[in-house]
Order: C-alpha cells, then structure tokens, then sequence
C-alpha cells in the first residue's frame, strides 16, 4: 500500500521564525521526494526535490531519511509571503506511476 | 507560471451528465498525468498519458478516461457524473526524454461543480 502522511496542522508562527513539517511515507520502494507548496485555491507549485543527502534552497532545507520512511521541510527566517500548504510528495516505482501526495500541511505566518 | 494550461476554468455540471476537460502541456514536455483534488484533501492520481497511451492508473474507475494527440495536449472525460466528482482537476506535465528529470508541472486545474 502507498501512502503519505502529514500533520495537517494548522501551524500558526509568528514572523521570523523557524519551522519544521514531518512526513511518513508507507513503502520503501520509493524512487523520488518532493515538497510542493499550494496556495489557496490555486494549482501545487514545485518547492524543491528531496535527495537523500539533504538539500537546502534559500531557507529551506530538506531532508530524507530512507531507514525511517520519513522527510522533513524545514523553514528559516519565515516571511509572511510563506503562508500555504506544504504537500509531501512521493513517486514510486517507474514512469508510469503518478505522485502521491499527502493531505498537506496548512502554515499560517503572523505578523 | 509553468505553461501547462488547462480549459474551462470552472464547469457546472448535473448528475449524470458526461464532461470533457482539456490541457496543453509545457513546450517540451510528451507525459502528461492527470489528478483530481477534493476539498481539503492532496491531489489523487488519476492516470497518464505517454505517446498517446494510457500508461498508468489510479484507483478511479471505467468512466475516467483520457486521450492524448499527437502534440501532447490531453483531454479527460468522465462520463455519468456523480456528486462526489466535484473536485478541482489538476493537469500536469513532464517529461519522459530525460529521467532524471521527471518533475510534473501542474496547470491552473478546472473546478468542477456536480449539483
């Protein structure tokens, strides 16, 4: 079975600060990670892949752990432009299989 | 913006009734998937198209299908609408020529109403 979990908050941070989304996924023949991020009625967006070093983009930083069927996002410095739905994403097996995504992480930044 | 484009935008339809969702992928780009997204949930795969084929489903039954033409663009229909089709349709396109870089880009998506 392929699924992926995510706390669905809400998240209320304030401004500035740092903040950590977790999520699970079910079956460790995955092949490859993302994070998108979807604003209120609007299409996902690409945030950035997953590899399994961890990445960082900005002040954003991913990472993979394989051994524990998890990823993280983590999120400095936030501004108020963050606010959104952070989806975790997981493609498994070969081209011909979609994303699975999990229900979102919903991030309210205030000011 | 990704340039994957999606038609109509919003669609209100009844019970029972059969409807044709249309998109036209990023310049490039010969996949294209399909997802649909009920409200507050993540997108669902619902399949995929390559070189005019399906190429991959999810759990939706017989009456989601799609094609796709020879420029890539893709349609997908559903056929005896119910209540619960009500969703926004997610159109999203990659590409199958380099697969280290399969990452889907999605359209707008078009909301659809079953009343």
């Amino acid at each position: 079975r392929k699924e992926v979990e995510q706390d669905p908050g809400p998240f209320n941070v304030p401004e500035g600060a740092t903040v950590a989304f977790n999520c699970t996924y079910s079956n460790s023949a995955s092949q490859s990670f993302f994070w998108y991020r979807q604003d209120c009625r609007k299409e996902p967006k690409l945030l950035m892949s997953v590899y399994s070093s961890g990445n960082e983009d900005g002040r954003f930083t991913a990472q993979l752990n394989r051994a524990s069927q998890y990823i993280s996002l983590l999120i400095r410095d936030s501004k108020l432009s963050d606010s959104a739905t952070y989806l975790c994403v997981v493609k498994w097996g070969g081209g011909a299989d979609g994303l699975t995504f999990g229900k979102g992480t919903h991030l309210i930044i205030q000011p | 913006e990704t340039g994957v484009t999606q038609s109509p935008t919003h669609l209100i339809k009844t019970r029972g009734q059969q409807v044709t969702l249309r998109c036209s992928s990023q310049s490039g780009h010969n996949t294209v998937s399909w997802y649909q997204q009920a409200l507050g949930q993540g997108p669902q795969f619902i399949f995929q198209y390559y070189r005019e084929e399906e190429n991959g489903r999810g759990n939706f039954p017989p009456r989601f299908s799609g094609l796709q033409f020879p420029n890539y663009s893709s349609e997908l229909n559903v056929n005896a609408l119910e209540l619960d089709d009500s969703a926004l349709y997610l159109c999203a396109s990659s590409s199958r020529l380099v697969a280290s870089t399969d990452t889907q880009y999605f359209g707008p998506g078009t909301r659809l109403t079953v009343l």
